[in-house]
């Protein structure tokens, strides 16, 4: 069984501060992949990186960097220069496999609501 | 852009009823998932598809169903809604091509159940 544990319920962070989610994860895939996403208030889910177990740099993307650390099963959120539409909850999931029928749904944790003060 | 719609954002539904939650996608996607959403519980799989007639069980499926008779259409039946099925559901499609590719999300459907 695959387990995500994000052990932030909430944050407060100034405005155009770096910010750090954390996640860890269980597993005992070789083969896996972290995702992260963002839910606003408004209630969508927005893809924003994603790290393969086998990729050997850290994802980025844009002002978004995956702090990927395989020994320690940790893969923590970076957000450089945040910003106030950076207020949500953010959720960091895991692709696992349930059956040999090709799908694949992704383990979630429960989220960390981060909130961007000016 | 890929686009993935819940046919209703809010429903208020009574006990006992049989509830149908459409989910509709337009990328052809092979994989598509119910998930419920609950605070402090994070995102829990129902259901998932992936192909049509196709379904495999989630995490908590009690008390759901599913039917996929279309590949861009999968819905989730709350045979008999109780209370405790109170939450947002959230339905997801995801294309089988690469593993790294992410799962697109519709908008939620907060169901009520009275």
């Amino acid at each position: 069984a695959q387990k995500i544990t994000q052990t932030q319920p909430g944050m407060f962070v100034q405005e155009k501060e770096a910010v750090t989610l954390d996640c860890t994860y269980d597993t005992s895939d070789q083969s896996y992949g972290l995702f992260w996403y963002k839910q606003p208030s408004s209630g969508e889910m927005i893809f924003l990186i994603y790290q393969g177990s086998y990729d050997e740099q850290n994802a980025t993307e844009g002002r978004y960097s995956l702090n990927f650390q395989k020994a320690r099963k940790s893969a923590n959120l970076v957000i450089s220069a945040s910003q106030l539409g950076d207020s949500a909850m953010y959720f960091c999931a895991m692709r696992g496999v349930y059956s040999g029928g090709g799908a694949d749904g992704l383990t979630f944790g429960k989220g960390t609501h981060l909130i961007i003060q000016p | 852009d890929v686009k993935v719609t819940q046919s209703s954002r809010y429903l208020v539904k009574r006990t006992g009823e049989k509830v149908f939650l459409e989910c509709v996608q337009d990328m052809d996607h092979e994989n598509m998932f119910w998930y419920r959403q609950d605070p402090g519980l994070g995102l829990r799989l129902i259901y998932f598809s992936y192909d049509v007639k196709m379904k495999e069980k989630g995490d908590i499926p009690e008390g759901y169903s599913v039917s996929r008779e279309k590949k861009e259409r999968f819905s989730l039946i709350l045979e008999s809604a109780s209370t405790n099925q109170t939450s947002m559901y959230l339905c997801a499609s995801r294309t089988y091509d690469r593993p790294n590719t992410e799962a697109f999300f519709g908008q939620g459907t907060r169901l009520t159940v009275v």
